[in-house]
Formats: structure tokens, C-alpha cells, sequence
């Protein structure tokens, strides 16, 4: 099982441009989530996906769109990015429906110029 | 509402000492409370968590973790520090039981260093 995976590792983007971070896990996850991971502030969410066709907003949606496309995949659009979307973004699946306990994959680091 | 604080966004102790990472939280329904570790340039890994049952949990790499109900608190100890534990340490909380709260609340995260 590769669990869950992030593509790409590294991304610099020019403001304006758009992009999309794609997830995907193979451990059978009903429940997934994305992240950004910032200095000092901690895990905000983004976006979850309580179970496949189905998206929520989280703490932080300003900017982004999400895509439940199938059970195994969840992807986070950035449609104008700006410099203040520069982060590390995570991708998480909940291991069971209802233990609230994630499984992260390895993260995306973008920058915004 | 519910809320996490960790107490010190930065902890050091030389190699061999106590660790302890103070956690404390609040949650208006029965918490599920959880520690992760997360090693540089990598994503965030479960140590350990508490639902119901036993309040002194173990976790992976020796820590473990005791849930004090009168306390509101969760602290994360190992009893001698290895250089290999330097990361960040998350606390997290569950929201609650459906819709919208069905997700982990954060804390902020401290960064232990390990001294040799």
C-alpha cells in the first residue's frame, strides 16, 4: 500500500497563476481532509470530504475549490494564487469511519512570488 | 466549543532527560484526544490517542500520554529523551459527533529540541 500520496512535492507558482494539488490514498478512506501547514499557526483545514460526493469548508476555504472525484481521490484547486497561499499542504484520510484518527501523506510546499 | 492549548510552542531537554508536553482542552462531548509527532520535511505521524477506556495510553517510541478529566489536560511524557525525538508534537482534539464537527480541532504545535 503506497497509503496516501501528494503530488508534486515542490511547486513555485507566479501570482495569478492557477494550480491544482492532487491526493490520493489507497486505504480505503471515507472521510478526507486538506491542510495548510504555516509558521506559528499550526494545521488549519482547508477543505473536507465527510465521504465521497460530498465537500465541506473548513477554517480557511478563501481561494480554494475541492474535488471529491472518486472515493480514492481529493484534490485541492487553487484558482489565482497569491503569495499568501505559500505553505505546506497536507492531505489526510480518517483511517475508520468515526475514530477521528488521520493518516497524513508527505505534503505539498508551494510558493507563491 | 472545543479548543487545544499546548503550553510552549518550544520545549528543550538535554538527551537522557524527562520530556513532557503539556496539553490541555476543552470539549462540550466526551473527548477523543490525540498526539502526533511530525519529523522535519515530513507529514504528521499518530503517537498515540485516548477514546474511552484506560487514561494512561502508550504510544509509539515510548511516549505516552494520561487523560485527567478534572484537569482538562493530556500531557505527552517520555522518560528519557533520544536525540531521534526532535520534531514537532501536535495535540488534537475531536470536534464533536456529526456534520460539520466531524473533524480534529489543533493545537499549535511545540518544537522539542534534543541536546546532546
Amino acid at each position: 500500500n503506497a497509503g496516501v500520496t501528494q503530488t508534486p512535492k515542490f511547486q513555485v507558482l507566479k501570482t495569478g497563476q492557477s494550480m491544482t494539488l492532487q491526493c490520493a490514498q489507497d486505504m480505503n478512506h471515507n472521510s478526507m481532509y486538506w491542510y495548510r501547514q504555516d509558521p506559528g499557526m499550526g494545521l488549519r483545514l482547508i477543505y473536507y470530504s465527510a465521504s465521497e460526493g460530498t465537500t465541506d469548508k473548513g477554517e480557511v476555504p478563501n481561494g480554494y475549490n475541492v474535488s471529491r472525484l472518486n472515493k480514492r481521490e481529493f484534490s485541492l484547486r487553487l484558482e489565482s494564487a497569491a503569495p499568501s497561499q505559500t505553505s505546506v499542504y497536507f492531505c489526510a484520510g480518517e483511517t475508520r469511519q468515526g475514530s477521528y484518527e488521520q493518516y497524513f501523506g508527505p505534503g505539498t510546499r508551494l510558493t507563491v512570488t | 466549543a472545543q479548543s487545544v492549548t499546548q503550553l510552549g510552542s518550544h520545549v528543550s531537554v538535554s538527551e537522557g532527560a524527562l520530556v513532557l508536553l503539556r496539553c490541555n482542552y476543552s470539549s462540550s462531548v466526551p473527548p477523543y484526544l490525540f498526539w502526533y509527532v511530525q519529523y522535519p520535511n515530513q507529514g504528521l505521524q499518530l503517537l498515540l490517542k485516548y477514546t474511552t477506556g484506560a487514561t494512561l495510553v502508550k504510544g509509539i517510541n515510548g511516549f505516552e500520554a494520561e487523560f485527567k478529566k478534572s484537569e482538562t489536560s493530556f500531557h505527552l511524557t517520555k522518560p528519557s529523551a533520544h536525540m531521534s525525538d526532535a520534531a514537532e508534537y501536535f495535540c488534537a482534539v475531536r470536534g464533536g459527533y456529526a456534520g460539520n464537527n466531524r473533524k480534529l480541532i489543533w493545537g499549535l504545535g511545540t518544537s522539542l529540541a534534543v541536546n546532546p
